[in-house]
């Protein structure tokens, strides 16, 4: 079945590190997006790629990093600049021209 | 950038009553979604809706574009119907960016 897939589930960072939060995609999807949510809010949007090698800042992108080198992946880093890491990430992708969402299971990140 | 807003914001309801979600948005938009977030947190596209009134089972949907709101139907909830409801809507910045609406946290009680 086609679908998303976040990796790992849960991760523990200490601070100071960099760690990179997995997303990967067989939909053949072109756009991929990572959204940040803290608890009981909403969604706000880090960064988003239309095609491969070629990414946008979202509106909360200052202490992440992305990379595109491949249509199915994803990956985002959340670098020690990010004062609050603290959060649920989550992946989505979306057909060139759509605007109609899939996302993945999401990643919570919990910083010790 | 669009303002969304969702209302009501909290809403605890009794297994097999009805209720109504409403998402009102600042600006025109030519599609709307509806999603649902389980406990789990993983999001689900319930709707693609633009204008008009689509239904899958208990739930259906309407958007009135011109009047700027969409409402969400849920009907004989169950306590899967538990979680989060978002509405989403283009964001004027365009490439597919979508803006989400503040949520209306769901409790389906036995």
């Amino acid at each position: 079945d086609g679908g998303i897939t976040q990796s790992p589930k849960y991760l523990f960072r200490k601070e100071g590190q960099n760690v990179t939060l997995s997303c990967e995609q067989n939909l053949n999807h072109d756009a991929m997006y990572w959204y940040r949510q803290d608890p009981g809010q909403g969604l706000r949007l880090i960064y988003y790629s239309q095609i491969v090698n070629d990414f946008q800042k979202g509106d909360i992108a200052e202490g992440y990093s992305v990379s595109r080198e491949k249509k199915e992946s994803f990956p985002l880093t959340v670098t020690s600049a990010q004062k609050n890491p603290t959060a649920f990430y989550l992946c989505a992708s979306s057909m060139a021209g759509s605007y109609g969402y899939t996302f993945g299971s999401g990643t919570r990140l919990t910083v010790v | 950038g669009i303002q969304v807003e969702q209302s009501p914001p909290d809403l605890i309801l009794q297994e097999g009553a009805n209720s109504t979600l409403r998402c009102n948005f600042s600006d025109s938009v030519n599609n709307l979604q509806w999603f649902h977030q389980n406990p789990w947190g993983q999001l689900i596209n319930l709707f693609y809706i633009p204008s008009g009134t689509k239904q899958n089972g208990r739930l259906s949907a309407t958007t009135v574009a011109t009047e700027r709101y969409s409402l969400l139907y849920i009907s004989s909830s169950q306590t899967t119907d538990s979680g989060v409801y978002f509405c989403a809507v283009p964001n004027s910045g365009g490439y597919q960016k979508v803006t989400f609406g503040t949520g209306t946290k769901l409790q389906v009680i036995p």
